[in-house]
């Protein structure tokens, strides 16, 4: 079982829709989580973060995190073309300097 | 706004080779990371630092690979002899003392082995 799983897409939706990430992981002790967009090429781009269950809203972004279900997703509202590309979900369990686990990403296309 | 910086941004380089990689961190930040991405695949942990010590490595950080605050300002990656599959993109993060799970991603250093 993978750590983190994500839905590789791509997942097309038209401009100014809703778009609905999702990323699931298999350690429980798992205590914070992470959508970074990545630009093909480019670096990860911090998004969000949230620790508690329940949703955690950024302007047009929010995460919505459920720890029972070891689930958690990122809806981007009003989608624009400049919102094509890989988001990343990445986990980490409380520490010194924990290391960051990166799903494989969900590329998004926003077409006009 | 502070960002991490890397140099250089790309290195090609033939096999057996020694490489350093360079990053600069965010100035108050006192975590530091590197990670690196294969092309077409995730993005994975290398090796976290803190405290002028390693704090974790992964199983990919071997002998080959080694790491170092030499002054106050850099943080570099070392892999001595460089393997093909050492290709990838080389991300340093960094992150800051009081909330030291969220980190920050330099731009990447592209290295090419041949």
């Amino acid at each position: 079982q993978k750590e983190v799983e994500q839905n590789s897409g791509p997942l097309s939706v038209p401009e100014g829709a809703i778009a609905s990430l999702n990323c699931t992981y298999s350690d429980r002790g798992s205590q914070s989580f992470f959508w970074y967009r990545q630009y093909s090429g480019k670096s990860p781009e911090l998004i969000m973060f949230i620790y508690s269950n329940g949703d955690k809203e950024d302007g047009r972004f929010t995460a919505q995190l459920n720890k029972a279900s070891q689930y958690v997703s990122l809806l981007i509202r009003d989608s624009q073309p400049s919102d094509s590309a890989t988001y990343l979900c990445a986990v980490s369990k409380a520490g010194t300097a924990s290391k960051l686990t990166f799903g494989t990403g969900t590329r998004l296309q926003v077409t006009l | 706004e502070p960002e991490v910086t890397q140099t250089p941004s790309h290195q090609v380089t033939q096999m057996g080779q020694e490489v350093i990689l360079r990053c600069v961190p965010i100035s108050n930040h006192l975590y530091f990371y590197w990670y690196r991405q294969i092309l077409g695949q995730k993005v994975e942990f290398l090796v976290s630092f803190y405290n002028n010590e390693i704090s974790e490595k992964s199983e990919i950080f071997d002998d080959q690979f080694s790491v170092e605050r030499p002054d106050g300002s850099n943080f570099t990656l070392k892999i001595r002899s460089t393997k093909l599959e050492d290709s990838a993109m080389y991300f340093c993060a960094s992150s800051h003392r009081g909330n030291q799970e969220t980190q920050y991603f330099g731009p990447g250093t592209r290295l090419l082995v041949l």
